[in-house]
């Protein structure tokens, strides 16, 4: 069993609706959870984090974790064309190791 | 003014050649990775320095070394390269105590043939 699940999709959904990006994991030290979002052909960039369980909202996008339930969301609500990218989880215990799920291929159609 | 560069963008080879991939950082930061994404885009980390101290190795062939000559830049040289070794090499870096914050440079896709 992988220490972080993310379902690969492919996700496609039209444009302006709300989209839901999911992972579990199942090492229950991890403190931080972040999501990068990767574009085709390029390197990953961090678009949010979160410390221990909680919401975090940036525009339109809100991260969520829930450490009991060992089970993280990132939503973007309003979704663009230009949002089609891969979301890639992440979690570390503060080490500076990253754990990434698989990635989730989305795209956004105009 | 690039962050984080990586050179070269693209390394096609033959197997059994030795090859390197050169990184540099111009942010300031202490720690820097070198991580592997394989064709299915998982991606894992497989070394990690700071301040040119050896943190993390994971479990890596020993024909991958990575080198360290100052806290800003990484090297990566890999020897007797096999098939499954063809992936995109990406390297990184972040500031001690945000460890999270990860930035990335555009990978090296390295084929090997």
């Amino acid at each position: 069993q992988k220490e972080v699940e993310q379902d690969p999709g492919p996700l496609s959904v039209p444009e302006g609706a709300i989209v839901s990006l999911n992972c579990t994991y199942s090492n229950s030290a991890f403190q931080y959870f972040m999501w990068y979002r990767q574009y085709s052909r390029k390197g990953p960039e961090l678009l949010m984090y979160t410390y221990s369980s909680g919401n975090k909202e940036d525009g339109r996008f809100t991260a969520q974790v829930d450490k009991s339930s060992k089970y993280i969301s990132l939503f973007i609500r309003d979704s663009q064309p230009s949002d089609s990218a891969t979301y890639l989880c992440a979690m570390s215990e503060n080490t500076g190791k990253l754990i990434f799920g698989q990635g989730t291929t989305l795209q956004v159609k105009p | 003014d690039t962050a984080v560069s990586q050179t070269p963008k693209y390394l096609v080879t033959q197997m059994g050649n030795d090859k390197s991939i050169k990184c540099e950082q111009n942010l300031g930061h202490d720690t820097m990775y070198w991580y592997k994404q394989d064709s299915k885009k998982f991606l894992k980390i497989m070394f990690s320095y700071n301040n040119k101290e050896l943190i993390i190795n994971e479990t890596v062939p020993n024909r991958f070394s990575p080198k360290s000559p100052d806290k800003a830049h990484l090297n990566l040289h890999i020897n007797s390269l096999e098939l499954g070794d063809s992936a995109v090499y990406f390297c990184a870096s972040s500031q001690e105590g945000t460890t999270y914050e990860q930035y990335f440079g555009p990978g090296t896709r390295l084929t090997v043939t």
